[in-house]
């Protein structure tokens, strides 16, 4: 069973600034791997699929990049709805979420 | 649009058995496996199950927290996906989402791309 490890737990930065978040896969899973936005008391919503495609309608300071077992989700330029939970997903399994939080 | 909405939800005593719909509209319901994820107040996502599509002969799978517990079906000509919850356990404690699963990608991989808002199961005495 494929273990997805997130990093940081929380990461605080203010509006305009850049956000990278990563995960990391316990062992290969080529470029197969989905990232998810989830704002309070909302459903998930697809960011990106297949480690760097945006979804449709995700804007474009949305982006990822990576392969085999280390990936990244980064956020150019925060904006304030930017503020979230974000998940790595690899077929059934979740990874624990990264908490983007306004410092 | 699609649409995705889940119900069924409500309070229920450890031993118990309750039983969650999804109602979907918008797509072409047939065509899809339709999955279910659940998360436990400020914990994560966890994955429950799925049903594949008519053509994948309906077949299910469910993760092993749930299995031999919970059983997902469908009904798909009323657009409907149900799952079964019996011998309930305060773990299973949740908010349940229904998750459309369509394929992307040059790989026509599968993702959860469209969710229900979810509703709460709680197991308490």
């Amino acid at each position: 069973e494929i273990v997805l490890t997130q990093s940081p737990a929380t990461l605080s930065l203010s509006p305009g600034e850049r956000a990278t978040l990563s995960c990391r896969a316990s062992q290969s899973v080529s470029s197969y791997l989905a990232w998810y936005q989830q704002k309070p008391g909302q459903a998930p919503r697809l960011l990106i699929y297949d480690a760097s495609n945006r979804a449709t309608g995700i804007p474009a300071r949305f982006s990822g990049s990576g392969s085999g077992t280390d990936f990244t989700l980064t956020i150019s330029s925060l904006e304030p709805e930017d503020f979230a939970v974000y998940y790595c997903q690899q077929r059934d399994t979740f990874g624990q979420g990264t908490r983007l939080e306004i410092k | 649009e699609v649409q995705l909405v889940e119900s069924g939800g409500g309070l229920v005593q450890p031993g118990g058995s309750l039983r969650l719909s999804c109602a979907a509209s918008g797509f072409t319901f047939s065509d899809h496996y339709m999955d279910w994820v659940r998360q436990a107040p400020g914990k994560g996502l966890e994955w429950v199950g799925r049903t594949r599509n008519k053509a994948n002969s309906y077949t299910t799978e469910y993760a092993a927290s749930v299995k031999g517990r919970f059983t997902i079906s469908r009904d798909d000509s009323k657009n409907s996906l149900y799952l079964q919850m019996n011998s309930l356990k305060t773990e299973d404690t949740a908010v349940y989402y229904c998750a459309r699963e369509a394929s992307y990608g040059d790989y026509g991989r599968d993702y959860f791309d469209y969710w229900g808002q979810g509703t709460l199961v709680t197991v308490s005495s």
